[in-house]
C-alpha cells in the first residue's frame, strides 16, 4: 500500500495563478482531510470530508475549494492564489472522525505564491 | 483556539538521555494522541490515550493523562538521533486541533 500521497511535492505560483493539489489514499478511508503548516504554528484544518462526494468547511476554509468525487481521492483548488497561502500543505485521511480515529498524513506540498 | 499546546517548544538532549515533553489543552477531551513530523515530512501517529486512562506504553514511549489538569506528558526514554523530530499533541472531541509542537533535538 502506497497510503496518502500528495502531487505534487512542489510549485511555485504567480499571485492571481490557478492550480489543484491532488491527494490519493489506498486504504478506504472515509474521512479525508486538507491541513495547512506555516512556520511557528500547527496544522490548521482547511476542509475536510466525512465521505465520497461530501465536504466541509475546517478552521481557515477561506480562498480554497475542494471536491470529493472518487472517495479514494481529495482535491484542493486555489482558484486565485495569494502571498498568503504560501504554505506546506498537507492531507490525511482516517477510517472514522474524530476524535478517535488516528489519521494517516501524506508527505505535503511546499507552495510558494510570488 | 488551540486544542494542544505543547511545552517546552524547542528540547535538546544527548543521545541515550531521557525526553519529556508536556502538552495542555482547554477543553474536555475524549482522548488525546500525540504525532511525530520529521523535517520536511507529514506527521505519524505514536500513540492514543483515551480519558478514562492515566498512563499508555508504546516501546520506548510513555504517555501520561491528567483530565484533572489538562494536561499529559510524553516520555520518551533512551533517546536515539532518529528521535529528532518535532512532536504534537492533539486533543480528540468532534475535531482534532494541533497544537504548535515540541522541536526535539537529539544530539549524538
Amino acid at each position: 500500500n502506497a497510503g496518502v500521497t500528495q502531487t505534487p511535492k512542489f510549485r511555485v505560483l504567480k499571485t492571481g495563478q490557478s492550480m489543484t493539489l491532488l491527494c490519493a489514499q489506498d486504504m478506504n478511508h472515509e474521512y479525508m482531510y486538507w491541513y495547512r503548516q506555516d512556520p511557528g504554528m500547527g496544522l490548521r484544518l482547511i476542509h475536510y470530508s466525512v465521505g465520497e462526494g461530501t465536504t466541509a468547511k475546517g478552521e481557515v476554509p477561506d480562498g480554497y475549494n475542494v471536491s470529493r468525487l472518487k472517495k479514494q481521492n481529495f482535491l484542493l483548488g486555489l482558484e486565485s492564489a495569494a502571498p498568503s497561502q504560501t504554505s506546506v500543505y498537507f492531507c490525511a485521511s482516517s477510517v472514522r472522525g474524530p476524535p478517535t480515529d488516528t489519521q494517516y498524513f501524506g508527505p505535503g506540498t511546499r507552495l510558494t505564491v510570488l | 483556539s488551540q486544542q494542544g499546546e505543547e511545552d517546552p517548544q524547542a528540547l535538546s538532549i544527548q543521545e541515550g538521555e531521557n525526553a519529556t515533553m508536556n502538552c495542555s489543552y482547554k477543553t474536555s477531551i475524549n482522548n488525546l494522541q500525540w504525532y511525530r513530523q520529521n523535517s520536511g515530512r507529514g506527521l505519524v501517529h505514536l500513540i492514543l490515550i483515551r480519558s478514562n486512562e492515566r498512563e499508555k506504553h508504546s516501546g520506548r514511549l510513555r504517555v501520561t493523562l491528567d483530565t484533572s489538569k489538562k494536561s499529559s506528558s510524553l516520555l520518551i526514554t533512551a533517546s536515539r538521533a532518529a528521535d529528532t523530530a518535532s512532536y504534537f499533541c492533539v486533543g480528540g472531541n468532534e475535531k482534532l486541533t494541533f497544537g504548535t509542537g515540541t522541536r526535539l533535538t537529539i544530539i549524538p
